[in-house]
């Protein structure tokens, strides 16, 4: 079955202690991408991935760190989480065609940061 | 002011009801993407458009370039389609910025 995979889906730390969400995708899709939803202020991007090895900051990157080591995984670090990082978080994965397909959704992970 | 701007935040419809929600966007695009999210949370692309209009089953979209307006429309509506319809913009460069999102809520 084509889906993207993240783990963990729930999640509460504390302050300062690093973490990684991992997300994974099984359609060979050049395009990754992690987003981050709030009350009010909608889903925003943090980091996106053309492709191995290619990662761009989006929207809002301070605080996260990214690799894109193999097509298929594209894991978000957060070296020392705040509390102003609880949030719902996506990872989404497309096909890099002409005009950018569709983008293939994760389950999301909610994190809470104490 | 926002790049993408969605309109109305809220809506209240009927079931059988045509509905329409807009957005607006004042930056230069690669795509437009209309996404769903139901109360559990997972989001669903439900187009990606480039130019002119799309249609899968009662949800059609249209996109004016020029006017940098778009339009998603669902036709007889049901308490089913109750859900978050959010409007993406693909820049160029490939990130990627969203409207805020609209709340459907079809009554039966």
């Amino acid at each position: 079955e084509a889906q993207v995979t993240q783990n963990p889906r729930y999640l509460i730390t504390v302050t300062g202690k690093k973490l990684t969400v991992t997300c994974s995708q099984n359609m060979n899709h050049e395009y990754m991408s992690w987003y981050r939803q709030d009350p009010g202020l909608g889903l925003r991007q943090i980091y996106y991935s053309m492709n191995v090895e290619v990662t761009d900051k989006g929207d809002v990157p301070e605080g996260y760190k990214v690799s894109r080591k193999e097509k298929r995984n594209f894991p978000l670090i957060l070296e020392s989480p705040s509390p102003n990082q609880t949030s719902l978080y996506f990872c989404a994965s497309s096909v890099r065609g002409q005009y950018y397909n569709e983008q293939f959704f994760g389950p999301g992970t909610r994190l809470t940061v104490l | 002011k926002n790049e993408v701007e969605q309109s109305p935040q809220n809506l209240t419809a009927q079931e059988g009801e045509f509905i329409t929600i807009n957005c607006s966007y004042s930056v230069g695009i690669s795509a437009l993407h209309w996404l769903q999210q139901h109360p559990g949370g997972g989001i669903v692309s439900l187009f990606m458009l480039s130019s002119g209009k799309k249609k899968h089953g009662r949800l059609i979209a249209t996109i004016n370039i020029q006017e940098k307006h778009s339009s998603l429309h669902i036709t007889a509506s049901h308490p089913r389609d109750s859900a978050v319809y959010i409007c993406a913009v693909t820049r160029s460069q490939g990130n990627l910025i969203f409207g805020k999102g609209t709340k459907l809520s079809v009554k039966p």
